[in-house]
């Protein structure tokens, strides 16, 4: 059935380094990979989509990239800071129209000071 | 302006019990989506209405559970006969339409005791 993986579970850094978050899914229809931050007893926040017809997205310190012929998909953080500290969770549609998401297990992310 | 709102944000209930729960969605929001999310997991899709119609309950695990939304705003998700493994945290989002990102809402914690 459908699927997406989601490496690593854990990530911990410095404050100012880098962030790379990776996922892979399996439904070659998959045509939207949105990003959502959680942090605890919230629900999630988007905080970057892309879209199948694109390559790579930027948003300040944060960028996605994609790759539909390997069915990857990546999160990249910049500078980090430990506000960033959270779960990450990446996500692909499924059954077209960008409907059902289904989602990654998730990315604990710890910068520390 | 105001976000997707989920009443109650607890639930404690007694096995065997009827459950239900409300989402609020971003005004003028006509898609609105529910999720389960277990400890350590990512999202899980159950059910997604376009308007007032349920456009794809495929994710609803079993007859006990049940969603409306009567009026094309206000949803509520229904849980018969309550199980000790329906303890979940239940999100709710909402899309302008299905194109666009969903946002979510904190989310009702359900416990069965």
């Amino acid at each position: 059935g459908e699927n997406v993986e989601q490496h690593p579970s854990t990530l911990s850094v410095q404050e100012g380094d880098s962030a790379v978050i990776k996922c892979t899914y399996s439904d070659s229809a998959s045509n939207y990979f949105p990003w959502y931050k959680q942090e605890l007893g919230k629900g999630p926040q988007l905080i970057i989509d892309i879209r199948s017809n694109v390559g790579e997205k930027k948003d300040q310190r944060i960028a996605v990239t994609l790759n539909k012929t390997a069915k990857h998909f990546s999160l990249h953080i910049t500078e980090t800071q430990p506000e960033d500290s959270a779960v990450y969770f990446c996500a692909a549609s499924i059954r077209g129209g960008g409907t059902a998401l289904i989602f990654g297990k998730g990315t604990t992310l710890s910068v520390s000071s | 302006g105001a976000g997707v709102s989920q009443t109650p944000s607890n639930k404690v209930t007694e096995k065997g019990k009827y459950v239900e729960l409300r989402c609020d969605p971003i005004s003028g929001h006509t898609a609105l989506y529910w999720y389960r999310q277990s400890l350590g997991q990512g999202p899980e899709f159950l059910i997604y209405f376009q308007g007032t119609g349920a456009a794809d309950d495929s994710g609803l695990p079993n007859d006990r559970f049940f969603a409306v939304r009567p009026e094309g705003s206000v949803s509520t998700l229904k849980i018969q006969r309550t199980e000790r493994g329906d303890s979940a945290v239940y999100l709710c989002a909402s899309s302008s339409d299905t194109l666009q990102p969903q946002h979510f809402g904190d989310g009702t914690r359900l416990s069965i005791l």
